[in-house]
Order: C-alpha cells, then sequence, then structure tokens
C-alpha cells in the first residue's frame, strides 16, 4: 500500500503558540488529502480537505483562521493550529487519496497535540 | 446526510473465535466502502476497500462484504488472536465529493 508520513507524531506546546504538521505521501501524488481530528474514543471527524494549489474547504464549525492548510505540492499538505489553546488538544490524522487509482484512502500515523 | 453506525460498540472473544463486525450506513449512493484498523494512540491502516459494483474482498483471514441496497457491511475475522485486538472503523465515500464518513467503530479484545 501506499505510504503516508505525518510529522511530528506527537508535540506539547504552551497556549497561544503555534503548531504545524506536516502530512507527506511518500511514494505517490495527491492532489487531495483531509484532515481528520479525533477525540478520545470517539471517532473521526472531518475538518477540511486540501487541494493541491487551491484554497482549502473547510468543513462546518471549523474555523478556517485558526486551522491554517495549505498544499503547496502534490506530495505535501501542512495544518497549522494558530494561538493554540488546551481545548485544540487532539489526535489530529492527516489522509491522502491517489490522483486517479481506485481511491483508496491512506492515512497518516497521527500528531497527538497537547496545549498546556 | 450520510450517517454511518457500527455495531457493537466493544466486543471481548477468546482467542480462536470467528467473530463479525458490523456497519450499517443511510445513503446507498456509495462510490466504496473502507474497512481500517487503528491501535491505540495510532493512525489508520486501510483493510479492505469494496467497491460499489463489488458483494465483497477478502484479505488472509478478513473478509468484507456489501450490500449496498440494505446498507450494510460487514467484516468477518476468522480465527481471531491477541494481534487482532485494536479498533475497527467502517467509512463509506460518497457518489458526489471525495470525503469520507465513518462509524463510530468497534473496540476489539482478543484474550489469549
Amino acid at each position: 500500500g501506499a505510504v503516508v508520513s505525518q510529522h511530528p507524531s506527537w508535540v506539547i506546546c504552551k497556549s497561544g503558540t503555534s503548531v504545524k504538521i506536516e502530512c507527506r505521501s511518500l511514494d505517490f501524488q495527491a492532489t487531495t488529502m483531509f484532515w481528520y481530528r479525533q477525540f478520545p474514543k470517539q471517532s473521526l471527524m472531518l475538518m477540511a480537505t486540501s487541494n493541491e494549489g487551491s484554497k482549502a474547504t473547510y468543513e462546518q464549525g471549523v474555523e478556517k483562521d485558526k486551522f491554517l492548510i495549505n498544499h503547496a505540492s502534490l506530495t505535501l499538505s501542512t495544518l497549522t493550529v494558530t494561538s493554540a489553546h488546551p481545548e485544540d488538544s487532539s489526535f489530529y490524522i492527516c489522509s491522502a487519496r491517489r490522483t486517479g487509482g481506485i481511491s483508496e484512502a491512506f492515512f497518516g500515523q497521527g500528531t497527538r497535540l497537547t496545549v498546556v | 446526510k450520510q450517517e454511518v453506525t457500527q455495531i457493537p460498540a466493544a466486543l471481548s472473544v477468546p482467542e480462536g473465535e470467528n467473530l463479525v463486525l458490523n456497519c450499517s450506513f443511510t445513503d446507498s449512493a456509495i462510490y466504496n466502502l473502507q474497512w481500517f484498523r487503528q491501535d491505540p494512540g495510532k493512525g489508520l491502516t486501510s483493510l479492505l476497500l469494496i467497491q460499489s459494483s463489488q458483494r465483497e474482498q477478502t484479505s488472509g483471514r478478513l473478509n468484507a462484504s456489501l450490500d449496498k441496497s440494505s446498507g450494510r457491511s460487514t467484516l468477518y475475522i476468522a480465527a481471531s488472536q491477541p494481534g487482532d485486538s485494536a479498533t475497527y472503523l467502517c467509512a463509506v465515500r460518497r457518489v458526489a465529493g471525495n470525503m469520507l464518513t465513518f462509524g463510530g467503530g468497534t473496540r476489539l479484545m482478543v484474550k489469549p
């Protein structure tokens, strides 16, 4: 299967600072990547769809000024949590789908964000 | 709006048992359905992908079926092992659009 690498796997930051999470498709090109958030013992909730070379599409209720998404190339999307607060602490997971192909989704290993 | 439900939410079985995890969805207009495995604190590993035109997919001890008209999919795990302990998630992709809608997951514990 295709490999999606997410970095960092965990991060602790102070309230008010910004944190950037990277999502890379290592062996395929991904026109579209997806960012999810997962609370403990809950399922994944889609935050936004990241499209290469254009603006991300955010789901209802997700603050686009707080969760900045950049998809500058076919292999890299970044999620920046700006002015982080403790309630932003969560598990963030990215997903990438091959350009073309059978549309199977591949996921990164996730990033555990803790805001103190 | 598509809703995906997984039953049971948690399951504990002794090693060696065959088991079935259920997934149901409200809108049958799906493009495909995917089963994932998630270990604690980890990302998702794709197990099986079933296209809307397919009835089932098999990989090793895993078999997933799809009945699109009734909005159901099952994941069958044969001869369960302690290493199968994880959360299993099903997700459907809409015909229009690229997003996946996830079920709540089934937390499986296989006891030695």
